[in-house]
C-alpha cells in the first residue's frame, strides 16, 4: 500500500524558516515524480513546486521561486521542502503527492504551517 | 484568482446529475490532459479523473469526465449524498511552466 507522511510543520514567525518532510513507502520511490501542494484555510489548492526521479527536473510556482527548494533523498525515500523568509501567506496545509504533471495518484495527510507573530 | 475557471458552487438533489465545468487556455487544458480532485470536507484531495476521462481504480463509473478545446468538465450521476464535496479541476500549464488548478466548486448535495 502506497503511504506517504509529512511532517515538519508548525507555528513559526514571520521571516523564519521551517523544513517539511515526507516520507514514502509502499512503492519504489525513486521512480516517481514527487509534489508539495498546499492549501490555505478556507482556500483552494495551490501547487507549489515538483521534483522527478531523477531530480533532473524541479519547477516551481512563481510565488515560492527563490524562498522554497524542493530536494529528495531516494535513499531514504523521502521528499523535502525548505521554506525561507516565510510570510503570513503561506500558512496552509501542506500536502505531498505522488504523480506527473497534475496526474497525482495519492496524497499525504498534510501538514499545518501557521505563520504569525 | 485561479488560472482555471470552475463555479464556485453547484448542487443538485439524490439521483440527479450533475456537471461541473472547467475552462482553461490554449496553453493549458488547450494542450494538456484535465485531472479532477475531489476533496471530502476535512481530508486529503483524490484523485477522481485523470487524463481526461479516465478513472482510478475503485471510483464509481457515476463520475465522468470530458474534455473539448479549452474546456472540460466533470459530470457526477445518481448524486449521492457522500457526493457532497470540494471540486477541483487541473492541468499542467505550459506557458507558466508549472501546475494549475481551478478554484474549485463546492457541491451540495440538496
Amino acid at each position: 500500500e502506497v503511504q506517504l507522511v509529512e511532517s515538519g510543520g508548525g507555528l513559526v514567525k514571520p521571516g523564519e524558516s521551517l523544513r517539511l518532510s515526507c516520507a514514502g513507502s509502499g512503492f519504489t520511490f525513486s521512480g516517481y515524480t514527487m509534489n508539495w501542494v498546499r492549501q490555505a484555510p478556507g482556500k483552494g489548492l495551490e501547487w507549489v513546486s515538483s521534483i522527478s526521479g531523477t531530480r533532473n527536473n524541479i519547477y516551481y510556482a512563481d510565488s515560492m521561486q527563490g524562498r522554497f527548494t524542493i530536494s529528495r533523498d531516494n535513499t531514504k525515500n523521502s521528499l523535502y521542502l525548505q521554506m525561507n523568509n516565510l510570510r503570513a501567506e503561506d500558512t496552509a496545509v501542506y500536502y505531498c503527492a505522488r504523480g506527473y504533471s497534475s496526474h497525482w495518484e495519492n496524497w499525504g495527510q498534510g501538514t499545518l504551517v501557521t505563520v504569525s507573530s | 484568482q485561479s488560472v482555471l475557471t470552475q463555479p464556485p458552487s453547484a448542487s443538485g438533489t439524490p439521483g440527479q446529475r450533475v456537471t461541473i465545468s472547467c475552462s482553461g487556455s490554449s496553453s493549458n487544458i488547450g494542450s494538456d490532459t484535465v485531472n479532477w480532485y475531489q476533496q471530502l470536507p476535512g481530508t486529503a484531495p483524490k484523485l477522481l479523473i485523470y487524463n481526461n476521462d479516465r478513472r482510478p481504480s475503485g471510483v464509481p463509473d457515476r463520475f465522468s469526465g470530458s474534455k473539448s478545446g479549452t474546456s472540460a468538465s466533470l459530470g457526477i450521476s445518481g448524486l449521492q449524498s457522500e457526493d457532497e464535496a470540494d471540486y477541483y479541476c487541473a492541468a499542467w500549464d505550459d506557458s507558466l511552466n508549472g501546475v494549475v488548478f481551478g478554484g474549485g466548486t463546492k457541491l451540495t448535495v440538496l
